[in-house]
């Protein structure tokens, strides 16, 4: 049972270009929500995150918008640089709880 | 700074065999996770360690695993005996109490069971 779900597996976008990241999540408890990105062969680094009492959240060109009614929430990123490519993870947390509970990925390639 | 650091990077053994992951976090930080990520999978938790105690270890799969972290320094993780399905990628990562969420994790070891 996927609790956080990143229903595109890949995503491809010109230089400069918007890209935008979607995630789904099922678990009502979910309160906190965060974007990882991941490099081939290293692990996960944070890029942003958002509190459920926030709509939106914004960092240079990184901006997190969260619609709690449709347990949505997506990855601006504008504009878009070929360093940007990568596995960009979704991921979720409910109340006190630290276990961090992951999507699946959305590979992102920016071509020039 | 040093970031966390995984021993190591990549692990072949043959079913029923036995392996020790080892994990150094960043210093200072009390937090220390473990997870797992089969091949094209989602990422998924396994424990979390505050200091040196368990404070959630409902990720793990079953009693072949098992999670120390001495002295709430290094981790280690053990599987044992090892079966194919245990293959995959384990990170590890730490946090300070104050960052929920702002993991930083290691570049992950890499388990492959013949």
């Amino acid at each position: 049972d996927q609790q956080v779900k990143q229903n595109s597996p890949s995503l491809s976008v010109q230089e400069g270009r918007i890209s935008i990241l979607n995630c789904d999540y099922t678990n009502s408890m979910f309160d906190y929500f965060l974007w990882y990105k991941k490099y081939p062969a290293e692990g996960p680094t944070f890029l942003i995150s958002i509190s459920s009492i926030k709509d939106k959240n914004e960092d240079g060109r990184f901006t997190v918008f969260l619609n709690k009614s449709a347990k949505h929430l997506s990855l601006h990123i504008v504009p878009s640089q070929p360093g940007d490519s990568a596995v960009y993870f979704c991921a979720a947390s409910g109340g006190s709880n630290y276990k961090l509970t992951f999507g699946k990925g959305t590979l992102l390639t920016v071509n020039p | 700074e040093a970031g966390v650091t995984q021993f190591p990077s990549h692990s072949v053994i043959e079913k029923g065999q036995t392996v020790t992951l080892r994990c150094d976090p960043i210093s200072g930080h009390d937090n220390l996770y473990w997870y797992r990520r089969v091949m094209g999978k989602e990422i998924k938790f396994l424990l979390h360690f505050v200091k040196e105690s368990k404070q959630d270890e409902s990720g793990m799969p079953n009693n072949r695993f098992l999670a120390e972290r001495t002295g709430g320094t290094y981790s280690t993780l053990k599987v044992q005996p090892a079966e194919l399905e245990d293959s995959g990628v384990y990170f590890c990562a730490s946090s300070q109490g104050r960052d929920f969420g702002k993991l930083f994790f290691g570049e992950g070891s890499r388990l492959t069971v013949l």
